[in-house]
């Protein structure tokens, strides 16, 4: 079973949709949790962390569910702009920064 | 104004040679990292160093060799290239070497074993 598991997208959508992405954790160890947005051929960056508390930056919200270990990220009133691949990452306790990454989910938003 | 950086971009080169990627922060901070990113986009963490003392080292072949010479840059060199090592590989950087902090990604450098 792979450590973060990821929904396999892609996800087609129109402008002003809203989208959701899923995502499963198996170390429960796990004690940090961010998603990362990648565009086609470049770096990953860092689009939020995830807090249990839930957390909303503008359009996006994430959420994190420990005793399930899923965490979830809503993107609203998507743009031409968000088509990118999103990673789900977990770092895990310790002193290590050791950040463990999903496979990705591509979204691509149409006219 | 570049924040991690990596020379080179590109990289072609034939079987069984040996090549090096040079990866430098501007950030100030303590703890780099290699990463790895295969053919099916999956990026894996290699290697850690934090303030040139190596943390993290992942199963990876002693054919690759980390090197920090100072806090600022983290090296990696590749011997006897093999075609499974073609992939994209990124370098990062964190303030500390903590699990809270965030990591800045270099672009990238591609690199194409024939």
């Amino acid at each position: 079973r792979k450590e973060v598991e990821q929904d396999p997208g892609p996800f087609n959508v129109p402008e002003g949709a809203t989208v959701a992405f899923n995502c499963t954790y198996s170390n429960s160890a796990s004690q940090s949790f961010f998603w990362y947005r990648q565009d086609c051929r470049k770096e990953p960056k860092l689009l939020m962390s995830v807090y249990s508390s839930g957390n909303e930056d503008g359009r996006f919200t994430a959420q994190l569910n420990r005793a399930s270990q899923y965490i979830s990220l809503l993107i609203r009133d998507s743009k031409l702009s968000d088509s990118a691949t999103y990673l789900c990452v977990v770092s895990l306790s310790g002193g290590y920064n050791k950040l463990i990454f999903g496979a990705g989910t591509r979204l691509a938003v149409h006219p | 104004d570049t924040a991690v950086s990596q020379t080179p971009k590109y990289l072609v080169t034939q079987m069984g040679n040996d090549k090096s990627i040079k990866c430098e922060q501007n950030l100030g901070h303590d703890t780099m990292y290699w990463y790895k990113q295969d053919s099916k986009k999956f990026l894996k963490i290699m290697f850690s160093y934090n303030n040139k003392e190596l943390i993290i080292n992942e199963t990876v072949p002693n054919r690759f060799s980390p090197k920090s010479p100072d806090k600022a840059h983290l090296n990696l060199h590749i011997n006897s290239l093999e075609l499974g090592d073609s992939a994209v590989y990124f370098c990062a950087s964190s303030l500390q070497r903590t699990f809270q902090e965030t990591q800045y990604f270099g672009p990238g450098t591609r690199l194409l074993v024939l």
